[in-house]
This record gives C-alpha cells, structure tokens and sequence, in this order.
C-alpha cells in the first residue's frame, strides 16, 4: 500500500526565506505527483502536476522535482512572502489511480 | 474557468436527518471525486465517478450513498449520519480518472456537523 510523507509537519519562517518542503512515497510505480495549497477550513488548489516522466515543473515562485526511482519529491517556494501561510499537500497517483495524499506541511511566514 | 463549486458551505443535522450535498463542474471533466477530511488530516477518498458511472467505492458506510445525474453534477446523499462524520467533504473533478495528467480540481468544501 502506497504511503505518503511529508517533513517537516510544521513551518514557521520570516518573510523572504528560501523554502523547501519534502514529499516521499513508498511505492515508485506512480504516474504522478501533484502539490496543492490549502488554506484553513478551504479546499485545496492545485499548485503543480509533474507527470512520472518528469524531473520538475515550475510556476512562478514555486519550483517542484520529483526523483521516482528514490521515491521523493521537493517544494521549493523562493523569497517566501505571508500570503504564503497555508498547509502544503501532496499526493501521488498510484498505479490503482487512486490519488494518495500526505498529511501535510503547515507553514507559516510572518513579516 | 477551473472552478468546482459545492453547497451548501455549512451544514448541521441530526443523525435521525435526511440531507444532500451537491457538486458542480462546467470544465467538461468526466471524473468526479468525494473526499472526507478530518481536522488536521488529509482527505480521504470516498467514491469516483468516471464517465457517470460508480467506479470506485472505497468501503464507505451506506448512510453515505452518491449520485451523478449528469457529466456535471455530483451529489451525495446523507441518512442517518454518526456524530464522527462531522467533517469536511470535499468534491474534485479531473478530466478523466486514468492518465498521467490528471490534474484534480477541488471546490472550497461543506463542512458538517452531525449533533
């Protein structure tokens, strides 16, 4: 069974820092990874997909790599700013498809 | 538009309460998703929806029952809920349900309380 982990489980950081969040998986036979953003009591918005056959995908400040055969997958969030304050999810899609989510990273940048 | 929308945002029943929750997407997806979500955990995948058609049923108890009368809409029927279902349901659409570029689209939740 296909097991998500995300570290660290909490954040708190100044405005302005470089970030990284970690994601890893268990199982690498995926077909992807996607991050989302939630903010509290909200639903998710999707950040980034990276297909199993790429090594990143970038949007703006945001910058996510997945490495499959290690089964790990990093956020990285530059000049981190307090609109930023959220949980950060991830989930694989297994080869079931049935989508598979870490608990979380809750970050918070304060000014 | 990537919008997903659901009502209604709050709902509070007894557990004796007949109640439904609904989704709505207008981006074509023909993969509709049901999710639970506890305080300070992740969702869970409850029931998919692929081409309006049950395709997964992840052991949900039968006071929960969905229906997908069309491509776009996505309900969820509530009967005789326990006080531990309060939570927060989320729905998704994605444009189908296998692929490698399923991206998930999620509505901002109902969020239940069951007294």
């Amino acid at each position: 069974k296909q097991e998500v982990t995300q570290i660290p489980a909490a954040l708190s950081v100044p405005e302005g820092e470089n970030l990284v969040l970690n994601c890893s998986f268990t199982d690498s036979a995926i077909y992807n990874l996607q991050w989302f953003r939630q903010d509290p009591g909200k639903g998710l918005t999707s950040l980034l997909l990276i297909q199993s056959s790429q090594r990143e995908q970038t949007s703006g400040r945001l910058n996510a790599s997945l490495d499959k055969s290690s089964g790990r997958s990093t956020l990285y969030i530059a000049a981190s700013q307090p609109g930023d304050s959220a949980t950060y999810l991830c989930a694989v899609r297994p080869r079931s498809y049935i989508p598979t989510f870490g608990r979380g990273t809750s970050l918070i940048v304060h000014p | 538009d990537t919008e997903v929308t659901q009502t209604p945002k709050h709902l509070v029943m007894g557990m004796t309460n007949k109640k439904s929750l609904k989704c709505e997407q207008h981006m074509g997806h023909r993969a509709m998703y049901w999710y639970k979500q506890k305080a300070k955990k992740p969702p869970e995948l409850m029931f998919v929806y692929s081409y309006e058609k049950l395709s997964i049923n992840e052991s949900v108890p039968s006071r929960f029952s969905p229906e997908c009368p069309n491509s776009s809409l996505l309900n969820l029927h509530l009967h005789a809920l326990q006080p531990e279902d309060s939570a927060l349901y989320l729905c998704a659409s994605s444009q189908d349900f296998a692929g490698i570029r399923e991206t998930q689209y999620f509505g901002p939740g109902t969020r239940l309380l069951v007294l």
